[in-house]
């Protein structure tokens, strides 16, 4: 497709329960970037990826969170023991590279609900 | 703690109406300012990116300014149309990844 693509759109789960977010990047896009929108928030940087590697990885909120990428296209968030407070929309972007005059693009997000 | 500051926070126009909104940042170690347009049910869509101090940018009935030394960025909409219902957000990067502000919210009404 044309545009980037997260998975599932929405998913609901039980406190403890660990969770997979997928995102597939725009095609030749080589940063990635993840954030989280909860209730009332603004959007909340969580970790990027230049290529493979995480350059950034200081807005993950704990250590239960964890990301990665590989072949330099499809990144997961994996958020373990899942929390009441982890409940939010997670979005997904692609830039060409990078660099922070580029504009990112963004996924449809993923709504994570925890019961 | 780099905080990007936008207002209002929610607005009400008629169709027809011109309007315009803010975003302030911190002027220190300015690299770029990001104008997105997010849309209820869709993904945030790029409006502009700005880099330089007096940069003017237009897309249609969307235009915006930025001033750097200041710290701040006008994005004004005229006439407004329901279309243009949606949650601006501003982004401002120093040497680190983007900070968003909590957005302004837009309605318009036909």
């Amino acid at each position: 497709g044309a545009g980037v693509s997260q998975s599932p759109s929405n998913k609901v789960t039980e406190k403890g329960k660990d969770v997979e977010l997928r995102c597939d990047p725009i095609s030749g896009h080589t940063a990635l970037y993840w954030y989280r929108q909860s209730l009332g928030q603004g959007l909340e940087f969580l970790i990027y990826f230049q290529g493979n590697s995480a350059p950034d990885k200081s807005g993950l909120p704990s250590d239960r969170f964890s990301a990665e990428r590989t072949g330099g296209s499809v990144s997961t968030l994996t958020i373990q023991r899942t929390q009441q407070e982890d409940s939010a929309v997670y979005l997904c972007a692609s830039s060409l590279q990078a660099f922070k005059d580029q504009p990112q693009h963004f996924g449809d997000g993923t709504r994570l609900s925890i019961l | 703690i780099l905080n990007v500051e936008q207002s209002p926070q929610s607005l009400h126009v008629q169709e027809g109406d011109s309007t315009n909104f803010t975003c302030s940042f911190p002027s220190s170690n300015f690299y770029a300012l990001h104008w997105y347009r997010w849309e209820t049910a869709k993904s945030p869509e790029a409006l502009f990116v700005m880099t330089l101090n007096g940069d003017e940018k237009k897309k249609g009935r969307i235009s915006a300014t930025l001033n750097t030394k200041e710290g701040y960025s006008y994005l004004y909409i005229k006439g407004s149309q329901p279309e243009d219902s949606a949650t601006y957000l501003c982004a401002f990067s120093r040497d680190t990844p983007l900070v968003f502000g909590k957005g302004t919210r837009l309605s318009v009404i036909a």
